[in-house]
């Protein structure tokens, strides 16, 4: 079952932050944030693998309740070049998925000047 | 270094004709994966191969077929070409470094399929 983004659309102005949750409804063993830009490829960002990790890239962060089954990814500061759809993908905790994650519906970040 | 490449960029179809996707990766990953996305569903795993000589149904596995040629190389086949199956489809690998351990996939560029 696919994980639930929200909000579906942001829309910014330069300089303005911006939240983007991803909740599952089974437990985690990983949550992967991904970026893409329009007519482009997915292009990753940042893996969470534990209970409350947080990570940063630039300007962006996340963290990762293993408990609440969610990850949420933090904007500071946005840029133009943040716009785009980001996708959060997650890998089941226990069995075997062995690599196979399954993504998020996206959101969809727009940040004008 | 190209990392995932992806052939043809663009494609039309008309319905119940065939075709094959064709991927290839140079980044020696075991793992390599299809994806369909449509507007507001995501990525959706269509199916992935964990490594040379083994393949398995992902998410919508229907009307698609596989191959894992080689190592480098995964395509994937429409048979009979619906206008259900118009979509973007993505190509990624990955070198997961356990079964359930850490898996960064890189896509490819993508292939733009229109069925009319």
């Amino acid at each position: 079952q696919q994980p639930v983004q929200s909000p579906q659309a942001v829309i910014l102005r330069e300089g303005e932050d911006a939240v983007i949750n991803c909740s599952s409804s089974k437990a985690l063993y990983s949550v992967h944030w991904y970026r893409q830009k329009h007519g482009e490829a997915p292009v990753f960002l940042m893996i969470l693998l534990k209970g409350g990790e947080q990570k940063g890239h630039e300007k962006i962060s996340a963290s990762f309740n293993e408990k609440k089954q969610q990850s949420s990814l933090y904007l500071t500061a946005s840029q133009l070049s943040y716009s785009g759809t980001y996708f959060c993908g997650t890998a089941p905790a226990g069995g075997t998925s062995y690599g196979k994650l399954t993504f998020g519906q996206g959101t969809i970040l727009t940040v004008h000047p | 270094n190209a990392g995932v490449t992806q052939t043809p960029k663009f494609q039309v179809l008309k319905t119940g004709q065939s075709m094959t996707l064709q991927c290839a990766q140079d980044m020696n990953h075991n793992s390599m994966y299809w994806y369909r996305q449509d507007p507001g569903m995501g990525l959706r795993l269509i199916y992935y191969s964990a490594s040379e000589g083994t393949t398995d149904k992902g998410e919508v596995p229907n009307g698609y077929n596989v191959s894992r040629l080689n190592k480098r190389e995964f395509s994937l086949r429409l048979e009979s070409a619906a206008p259900s199956q118009t979509s973007v489809y993505f190509c990624a690998s990955s070198e997961p470094k356990t079964r359930q351990g850490p898996n960064i996939q890189y896509f490819g560029a993508g292939t733009r399929l229109s069925v009319l």
